[in-house]
C-alpha cells in the first residue's frame, strides 16, 4: 500500500541553524501539507501547496518557513534561522484531489532545537 | 473558544467494551468531519471521513456528526487492545482548505 514517507524521522539543531524536513507524498496525490505537532499538544496545520504554489498557509507559517517541490517527488520544508519553540514533530500528508478531509500522513519527523 | 475540543482523557475501558468518543466545533463552515488513530510518536491515520450530518460505518467503527448541535462521536464496537491509541477528531469546510484537529483523546483498552 503506498505511504506517505519522511525523512530524517529525527533531526537536532542548534538555534538560528536551518533545516530542511524532506517528504515524499504518495505518487499520484497532487495536494500536500505541512502540519506540526509540538508535545501533548494539537496537530497543527502549516501550510498547503497545490500546482507549485502555496494554497493555504496559517499564522505559525512566517517568513522563517517556506516549502519547495524540488522534483517531482519531494516535497520540503525548510525553517530558515530555528526557534527554540519549533520543537516538535512535523508531519507531511497528502490527498489525491481537493479533499483535504481524506489526507493521508506521514511518519513524522521528530524536531528538536537546543 | 477552540474550534474544535475533545476531551484528552485517558479514557479506559475492558476488553470487547464499546467505546465512545466524542467532538464539538465552534465553526459552522466545517463540512467534513474526520478520525483519525494515532499511535504514540507517529502519524495519524485516518479511519474515516463524513460529510455533513449523518452516520458512517467501517467495521467495528461507526462515526456519527450532528450538524444541528456541532456535535462528531466515533464509536468503537467490540474494542480491543490494538485499539488502545489517541484518536483525534478533525474538521474542515471542503476542498483543500486546511484541517483543524482536537487534541485527541488517549484510549486504552484492557484485556
Amino acid at each position: 500500500e503506498p505511504e506517505v514517507t519522511q525523512t530524517p524521522s529525527h533531526q537536532v539543531t542548534q538555534m538560528g541553524q536551518e533545516v530542511i524536513l524532506r517528504c515524499v507524498p504518495i505518487s499520484n496525490h497532487l495536494y500536500f501539507y505541512w502540519y506540526r505537532q509540538i508535545l501533548g499538544q494539537k496537530v497543527e496545520f502549516l501550510v498547503s501547496f497545490y500546482n507549485n504554489e502555496i494554497s493555504e498557509k496559517s499564522e505559525i507559517f512566517d517568513d522563517q518557513f517556506s516549502v519547495e517541490r524540488p522534483d517531482g517527488s519531494n516535497f520540503t520544508l525548510k525553517i530558515r534561522s530555528t526557534k527554540l519553540e519549533d520543537s516538535a514533530m512535523y508531519f507531511c500528508a497528502s490527498s489525491v484531489g481537493t479533499g483535504a478531509y481524506e489526507q493521508y500522513f506521514g511518519p513524522g519527523t521528530r524536531l528538536t532545537v537546543t | 473558544q477552540k474550534e474544535v475540543e475533545q476531551d484528552p482523557g485517558p479514557l479506559s475501558v475492558p476488553e470487547g467494551a464499546i467505546v465512545s468518543l466524542n467532538c464539538t466545533y465552534s465553526n459552522s463552515a466545517f463540512q467534513y468531519f474526520m478520525w483519525y488513530r494515532q499511535y504514540s510518536r507517529k502519524g495519524p491515520e485516518l479511519l474515516m471521513y463524513t460529510y455533513s450530518s449523518g452516520n458512517k460505518e467501517d467495521g467495528r467503527f461507526t462515526a456519527q456528526v450532528d450538524k444541528s448541535s456541532k456535535y462528531i462521536s466515533l464509536f468503537i464496537r467490540d474494542s480491543q487492545p490494538s485499539d488502545s491509541a489517541t484518536y483525534l477528531c478533525a474538521c474542515n469546510s471542503g476542498g483543500y482548505q486546511k484541517v483543524t484537529f482536537g487534541i485527541g483523546t488517549k484510549l486504552q483498552v484492557i484485556p
